[in-house]
């Protein structure tokens, strides 16, 4: 079984412009979740969806970031403008209805200059 | 505000050498506390589940249990393919789904 999948895994911008991160949940999971990993602050959520509605956004740092989830397969979060400080590994996490584990993808590194 | 603590930041073991890593957690309602690897350049792996005080379980060399104020990650007789860091998160049964990581573990495994 495929798990989760993001895209792109590495992205590297320049100050200013829109960056959009992928990410297709495991076939079946309801539940969607894209936290940020800092050396500083670790492992932090900022937003997660429950049958493609945001649930809780109260992690996102600030109006620059949005995030979708247009169907059940398929979420984006996006940065505009972005500024070096949003640099950071980003993931997606899923779980099934009911259930509490919560599986992560690979990450997408991001590299804002 | 829940909070999660993990100690030692880093550890560094000879290969067969046991030893434990904790985490320790402050939470309004525990619903679940997670044990997660994670190799560098990928995402947690999920290991174990845990929901209430005096459960344990155990994966191969891992074996994980919980108090009412702690968990401890016991490896026995690691190998090098160990090593990786270990985190720690926890769920509380506010209905939030967020989790509560810690720092981690940074466990080196030397043959």
């Amino acid at each position: 079984d495929a798990g989760v999948i993001q895209s792109p895994r590495h992205e590297v911008t320049e100050m200013g412009q829109e960056v959009t991160l992928r990410c297709k949940p495991i076939s079946g999971h309801n539940s969607l979740f894209w936290y940020r990993q800092t050396m500083m602050r670790g492992l932090e959520l900022l937003i997660y969806f429950n049958n493609n509605v945001p649930i809780d956004d109260s992690g996102m740092p600030e109006d620059r970031f949005s995030a979708k989830m247009p169907n059940a397969s398929f979420s984006t979060l996006k940065i505009q403008p972005s500024e070096p400080r949003d640099s950071a590994v980003y993931f997606c996490a899923s779980s099934s209805s009911g259930g509490v584990e919560q599986f992560f993808g690979p990450g997408t590194r991001l590299t804002v200059l | 505000e829940d909070q999660v603590t993990q100690s030692p930041e880093a550890l560094r073991l000879q290969e067969g050498e046991s030893s434990s890593l904790n985490c320790s957690y402050t939470v309004s309602g525990l619903r679940g506390l997670f044990w997660y690897r994670q190799d560098p350049g990928k995402g947690p792996e999920f290991l174990f589940t845990l929901y209430s005080a005096g459960e344990e379980k155990e994966k191969e060399r891992l074996k994980a249990t919980l108090t009412k104020k702690e968990s401890f990650l016991h490896i026995t007789a690691p190998k090098p393919e160990d090593s990786a860091t270990y985190l720690c998160a926890v769920q509380a049964n506010t209905g939030r789904r967020a989790l509560t990581f810690g720092s981690g573990t940074r466990l080196q495994v030397q043959p």
